[in-house]
């Protein structure tokens, strides 16, 4: 019944791993976002995916790499973890112009 | 560019005391205007939201009224209760893009 659903929910790794992050909506959405949350509750957005396309694209490093195999997914794959990528990461998906968003529960990573 | 500013907390009041917390923000067009809201431990939710100047966003007790001329959207209710402690968050839509304020925490005392 979830209709923004992220997993994992908690992901510790060590500094230097690679790991991603899944996002599937069965809203029938066609929008699809990443957003980070920093420490201090900041959020940013880092990614927007439409029908599968990519739209926005914030100033995020290389590391980071949004995937979106169909217009319910969109993965984020973090190459080379660092320290200051620990956040929590929310996934959230828009239906058209007019609709507000519904985000995921957000995933807490923590990079040691 | 386009910025929300919301005022700083934690803002901490007693059970049944009247809430404002005041938003304002910075757009080159005409956004739409939301409320969100963080409970401990959970993702965001849409609590309300004004999609044209002079609308009122209302629900769950709380209203939120659109205003062009002060570029303002600030969040009030009448009485609060305990279970209104969370982050809420001001947030701004232009074209694709939802820019958020940093949050303002509130902590309802019994």
């Amino acid at each position: 019944d979830t209709a923004v659903s992220q997993t994992p929910k908690y992901l510790v790794t060590q500094m230097g791993n690679d790991k991603s992050i899944k996002c599937e909506q069965n809203l029938g959405h066609d929008t699809m976002y990443w957003y980070k949350q920093d420490s201090k509750k900041f959020l940013k957005i880092m990614f927007s995916y439409n029908n599968k396309e990519l739209i926005i694209n914030e100033t995020v490093p290389n590391r980071f790499s949004p995937k979106s195999p169909d217009k319910a997914h969109l993965n984020l794959h973090i190459n080379s973890l660092e320290l200051g990528d620990s956040a929590v990461y929310f996934c959230a998906s828009r239906g058209g112009v007019n609709y507000g968003y519904t985000f995921g529960s957000g995933t807490r990573l923590t990079v040691v | 560019g386009d910025s929300v500013t919301q005022m700083e907390g934690p803002v901490t009041l007693s059970e049944e005391a009247f809430l404002t917390i005041n938003c304002t923000y910075t757009a080159t067009g005409y956004p739409s205007l939301f409320w969100y809201v963080q409970y401990p431990g959970e993702g965001l939710q849409l609590l309300l939201k004004a999609t044209k100047a002079d609308d009122k966003g209302s629900n769950k007790g709380f209203e939120a009224t659109y205003r062009k001329e002060t570029t303002s959207f600030h969040l009030e209710k009448g009485s609060v209760q305990v279970s209104d402690s969370a982050v809420y968050f001001c947030a701004l839509r232009m074209d694709d893009k939802i820019i958020f304020g940093k949050g303002t925490r509130l902590h309802i005392l019994p």
